[in-house]
């Protein structure tokens, strides 16, 4: 049982460059979601999903996208990568209770 | 809007000393529900406690315990007998009561010395 799995575990874009942060999970849980922690920061959540097809937008989605095909998967997609956008990236899910599980991060440097 | 406030930026102890972690939220549900977790220096998230607004008790695990006090919407944490190894960055957060939009507050360093 692996859980969440966040892939790549590191990146280096360039500004302008595009890419996809994966995130699987195991558990059959419904409810997914993207969370980027800025140094010093609290989580921000970027979107979220409450099953397969549905997404829904965060507090801070100006410049990603998602989509939700599969219950396993919920990939996020970076545009035109902008320095603003360098954070550590957590991917969550949840079954129905309020009790998340926390991939291990993706850290993301756009220079 | 929900919030959640850690007033304390970093704190440091001597190891053995008892360290209280603040936190104090915003909400206008009646039910929500109330996490505390821990970031180690490597970085992952650890799930420390959940507490649902309708159970006031207090908790204690080994050295970790919380307080939970609705009249001042605060649910502090309490280290007993710090060790260096609870150095970390210590979330409170917050999410509705169907569980969506978990809000976290800014974190507090703890540095526990040797």
């Amino acid at each position: 049982n692996a859980g969440v799995t966040q892939t790549p575990k590191f990146r280096i874009l360039k500004i302008g460059q595009s890419m996809t942060l994966q995130c699987t999970q195991d558990m059959n849980h419904n409810y997914m979601y993207w969370y980027r922690q800025d140094p010093g920061m609290g989580l921000k959540l970027i979107y979220y999903s409450v099953g397969a097809g549905i997404t829904d937008k965060g507090e801070v989605p100006n410049g990603y996208n998602v989509s939700r095909s599969t219950t396993e998967d919920f990939p996020l997609r970076l545009e035109l990568a902008a320095p603003s956008q360098t954070s550590v990236y957590f991917c969550a899910s949840r079954a129905g209770s309020p009790g998340y599980t926390f991939g291990s991060g993706t850290r993301l440097t756009v220079v | 809007a929900q919030k959640v406030t850690q007033a304390q930026t970093e704190i440091s102890v001597v190891e053995k000393e008892d360290v209280t972690l603040d936190c104090v939220y915003e909400t206008r549900d009646t039910t929500y529900y109330l996490f505390w977790y821990k970031q180690p220096p490597s970085g992952e998230l650890v799930f420390l406690i959940r507490r649902n607004s309708f159970d006031e008790q207090n908790e204690i695990s080994g050295r970790y315990s919380w307080n939970f006090q609705k009249s001042t919407s605060s649910f502090n944490f309490t280290i007993t007998a710090s060790q260096v190894v609870d150095s970390a960055v210590y979330f409170c957060a917050l999410s509705e009561a169907n569980g969506n939009k978990l809000v976290f507050g800014a974190g507090t360093i703890l540095r526990v010395k040797s």
